[in-house]
């Protein structure tokens, strides 16, 4: 049973431009999560998803980012218009549904943006 | 929301003390006490958990200690080894919700 895949691992951008990074849950799990790593600091929550929906969405910023899971598919964290305080680790985690979901997320390896 | 706070940000030990991490919680209607533990460029991977039904647990040289009453929670790692060294984040959440807000993360180095 693989893990939760992240791609890309590494992602440079310029100011202005877009990045999309993906993820696939480990096999069996529907919930998606999206956190943010600063350097020095910890795990910020972004988002929190399940196929086709956005439960909790509190920790985006308002502007330029969004994510989605759809059916078929990874889910996609997407930023438009970098700036440079964009740069930062984005992790994904998963957990199954219902009796399975004992707490635990099951993170990936994360996607290191990097914004120039 | 839920604020974790988390202390100290660096522990340096010598190999084969303990190292204690503490964090304090707010919202008193977490119940769910995870740690994990990541390794440089690597991911967070849960090392050991609590629920709010139980004071203590162990898992080999590993140990959480919860008081709700204060909502303080501890992790102690005995006989430290310098495979040890990693970065540890405590977390909080709702039972149900299981959305887990960290703290901002303990780096501990082991000294050989």
């Amino acid at each position: 049973n693989a893990g939760v895949m992240q791609n890309p691992r590494h992602l440079v951008r310029r100011r202005g431009q877009e990045a999309r990074l993906r993820c696939s849950p480990m096999k069996g799990h529907s919930h998606v999560y999206w956190y943010r790593q600063l350097p020095e600091e910890g795990l910020k929550f972004m988002v929190y998803l399940q196929k086709e929906n956005i439960i909790d969405e509190s920790g985006m910023p308002k502007e330029r980012f969004s994510a989605e899971f759809p059916k078929e598919g990874p889910s996609i964290l997407r930023i438009q218009q970098v700036v440079r305080g964009d740069s930062a680790a984005y992790f994904c985690a998963s957990s199954p549904l219902g009796q399975g979901n004992t707490g635990e997320l099951f993170f990936g390896e994360g996607s290191r943006l990097t914004v120039l | 929301g839920e604020n974790v706070e988390q202390h100290p940000s660096t522990l340096s030990v010598q190999e084969g003390d303990s190292a204690v991490i503490k964090c304090t919680y707010s919202d008193s209607a977490s119940n769910y006490f995870p740690w994990y533990k990541q390794e440089l460029g690597k991911r967070p991977q849960l090392i050991i958990d609590i629920r709010s039904n139980v004071g203590e647990k162990k898992d080999q040289r590993i140990a959480v200690t919860l008081n709700k009453t204060a909502k303080h929670f501890s992790l102690h790692i005995t006989e430290t080894q310098p495979e040890d060294s990693a970065v540890y984040f405590c977390a909080a959440s709702i039972g149900g919700s299981y959305i887990p807000t960290f703290g901002r993360g303990t780096s501990l180095i082991v000294h050989p």
